[in-house]
């Protein structure tokens, strides 16, 4: 079985532009999250999505966004890059049936790492 | 809410010889405990999980972790330290009650393991 991948692996962009990174789960998998992860703040909960529908937030301005597609690829959005948001992106997924879905561990990807300019 | 203290940044040991890594965690309600082990420019990879079950938890590579209530630990040992485990080490919680907890799980600041010949 294919485990998470995300594209790109690598991106490079200057303040005030926006950026889409993509993540394609497990196959069978319903459940993504985001996470960043940054040396100063360390692995921090972004958002999640099930079946289409964002079910949990983190404390991240609005310029963080997502979305889930019926396949249950996710695509993450940022805009107005600021230099803060260079990190590596995390997603990770899950089968995310079972209400209290936190029984099942997530499957992480390899990240994006997005260096701001 | 829920949180994570990992007690140690950084571990030192020499090959062959016992590593721990210690955690505490507060959960408002009965948590599920994870750890997770980050190589260098790799994505995250689950060690081991607890869920309450048994409260030693016996994960890959010879890790083992005890749940102790009483204590709010989730420590994890191994005893004859690889060259191939440096890396990162994250101990990871999450609520077992959907709403707020879906999809997110919250990480200690990490505890790099660093292991000698």
């Amino acid at each position: 079985k294919a485990g998470v991948t995300q594209t790109p692996r690598y991106l490079i962009k200057t303040r005030g532009q926006q950026v889409t990174l993509s993540c394609s789960p497990i196959s069978g998998h319903r459940s993504v999250s985001w996470y960043q992860q940054t040396p100063g703040q360390g692995l921090q909960f972004l958002f999640e999505y099930f079946s289409e529908t964002q079910r949990n937030k983190g404390n991240f301005p609005g310029r963080f966004s997502g979305r889930q597609f019926s396949n249950s690829r996710s695509e993450m959005n940022v805009s107005t890059l600021e230099l803060g948001d260079s990190a590596l992106y995390l997603c990770a997924s899950t089968s995310g049936f079972s209400p209290q879905s936190s029984y099942n561990e997530q499957f992480f990807g390899p990240g994006t790492r997005l260096t701001v300019l | 809410a829920q949180s994570v203290t990992q007690l140690d940044s950084h571990v030192s040991v020499s090959e062959g010889t016992p590593v721990l890594l210690r955690c505490n965690y507060s959960s408002s309600y009965s948590p599920s405990l994870f750890w997770y082990v980050q190589h260098p420019n790799k994505g995250l990879q689950l060690l081991l999980k607890y869920t309450s079950a048994a409260t030693l938890v016996k994960g890959i590579n010879g890790f083992e972790a005890e749940f102790k209530k009483s204590e709010t630990s989730f420590h994890l040992t191994k005893p004859s330290a690889h060259m191939s485990d440096a890396a990162e080490y994250f101990c990871v919680v999450s609520d077992k009650v959907g709403g707020t907890s879906y999809g997110k799980l919250t990480f200690g600041q990490g505890t790099i393991l660093t292991v000698h010949p």
